[in-house]
């Protein structure tokens, strides 16, 4: 059985430019949720989609945006980016809005 | 505004040496309280969920426990292999639409051989 799968694993981009994320959710989850994590903190709520909608938003610009699919899986897009965006970018899936969330291994995007 | 705060920051044990963990949280009703773990470089690996001040869970070295302000990981005779970041998250209740998980910055553990 699949768990949550992002790619690429590893993405370099200079400021300014856009950078997309995918994730594939685990088999028989329907609602997928991103995060941002800096070095030495704990994760960040960036946003969460159920049913190809965005749900509910965390505190964060209007320059990242997503997607969700029919087949649940999803996009990040991080528009002009910024050195500040360089991070670990999680997805985490669940089965419905409230249930347990996990993890894949992140994307580490680095702006240089 | 849920807040999560774990302490210590680092922890270093030797192996056999048992231990706690403390999450302190603030949450405007709580849906849950969830227990990661997370090594270098990877995702948060899903460890416990409790519900309810007084649940407990466990699972071979590790029991979660909670009250209505704080939760704590014990650490029972730990290994090597414990080694990692554990990641303490809430979900709220605000509104009755809060999905996300509030996370804390981390315990990081290091068990010496």
């Amino acid at each position: 059985d699949a768990g949550v799968t992002q790619s690429p694993t590893h993405l370099i981009k200079t400021r300014g430019q856009q950078v997309t994320l995918r994730c594939s959710p685990k088999s028989g989850h329907d609602t997928v949720s991103w995060y941002q994590q800096a070095l030495g903190q704990g994760p960040q709520f960036i946003f969460q989609y159920y049913e190809e909608e965005e749900r509910q938003r965390g505190n964060f610009p209007d320059r990242f945006s997503g997607h969700q699919f029919p087949n649940y899986s999803s996009e990040l897009n991080v528009n002009a980016l910024l050195l500040g965006d360089s991070a670990l970018y999680l997805c985490a899936s669940s089965f419905g809005l409230l249930n347990i969330q996990y993890f894949g291994a992140g994307t580490r995007l680095s702006v240089l | 505004e849920d807040q999560v705060t774990q302490s210590p920051e680092a922890l270093r044990l030797q192996e056999g040496e048992s231990s706690s963990l403390n999450c302190s949280y603030t949450v405007s009703g709580l849906r849950g309280l969830f227990w990661y773990r997370q090594d270098p470089g990877k995702g948060p690996e899903f460890l416990f969920t409790l519900y309810s001040a007084g649940e407990e869970k466990e699972k071979e070295r590790l029991k979660a426990t909670l009250t209505k302000k704080e939760s704590f990981l014990h650490i029972t005779a730990p290994k090597p292999e414990d080694s990692a970041t554990y990641l303490c998250a809430v979900q709220g209740n605000s509104g009755g639409s809060n999905y996300k998980l509030t996370f804390g910055k981390g315990t990081l553990l290091t068990v010496n051989p």
